[in-house]
């Protein structure tokens, strides 16, 4: 069964750091561009950072740049969002997505979306 | 950033009712928009992909329509499990946005 599986939320001050993880299964991780994407309580989705297959791209919204780094252990079929200088703002359940491509022969165009989704992890920032 | 625009934010409707919502790009983004549907408490799930592409195994009732800025999710006869919240995303430029989302609610 194809599966992704996020762990690591918790509790944390303001300015504290936390990693989470994202566990792969039933697929090759290594063939996939993976994204993270948060919901804050009550609010609509977030679009947060995504990683290209073999690291070599890497894309964030403003507001984590700087602070989150998105990484990926191919071979451990795992990836990461490491978070730092977190805000009360960053409280959220944090998903981890499979962004996976679309080939159109007829007009030669890719496309992406976000297929498979883990069941997301929490994260809240208070004193 | 492209800012999707989601309309309306909010809806009720009866089952078997037709159902229409719509999303406005910022700027063209060709057709590189996919529709997500989330239940309370669980993860989104993909809909459509390429502004118009049913993804497998989601019913024939859902299609989407449109290209440049402007896009529509129908679902032609709505169903109880068909009530929910629903998201638009554009993978066209960086940052990826949503839109601010469509609550389907029972009449």
């Amino acid at each position: 069964e194809v599966q992704l599986v996020e762990s690591g939320g918790g509790l944390v001050q303001p300015g504290g750091s936390l990693r989470l993880s994202c566990a792969a299964s039933g697929f090759t991780l290594s063939n996939f561009w993976m994204t993270w994407v948060r919901q804050a309580p009550g609010k609509g989705l977030e679009w947060v950072a995504n990683i290209k297959e073999d690291e070599s791209e890497k894309y964030y919204v403003d507001s984590v740049k700087g602070r989150f780094t998105i990484s990926r252990d191919n071979a451990k079929n795992s990836l990461y969002l490491q978070m730092s200088s977190l805000r009360a703002e960053d409280t959220a359940v944090y998903f981890c997505a499979r962004d996976k491509t679309y080939y159109f022969e007829s007009s030669g165009y890719y496309y992406d979306a976000l297929d498979i989704w883990g069941q997301g992890t929490v994260v809240t920032v208070s004193s | 950033a492209i800012q999707m625009t989601q309309s309306p934010s909010s809806l009720s409707a009866f089952v078997g009712a037709r159902v229409t919502i719509t999303c406005r790009a910022s700027q063209g983004i060709r057709n590189d928009l996919g529709w997500y549907q989330q239940k309370p408490g669980k993860a989104p799930k993909l809909l459509i992909y390429a502004a118009s592409s049913l993804q497998s195994g989601v019913p024939s009732r859902f299609s989407g329509s449109g290209s440049g800025t402007d896009f529509t999710l129908t679902i032609s006869s709505l169903q109880p499990e068909d009530f929910a919240t629903y998201y638009c995303l554009q993978d066209y430029g960086y940052p990826r946005t949503f839109g601010q989302g469509t609550k389907v609610e029972v009449k």
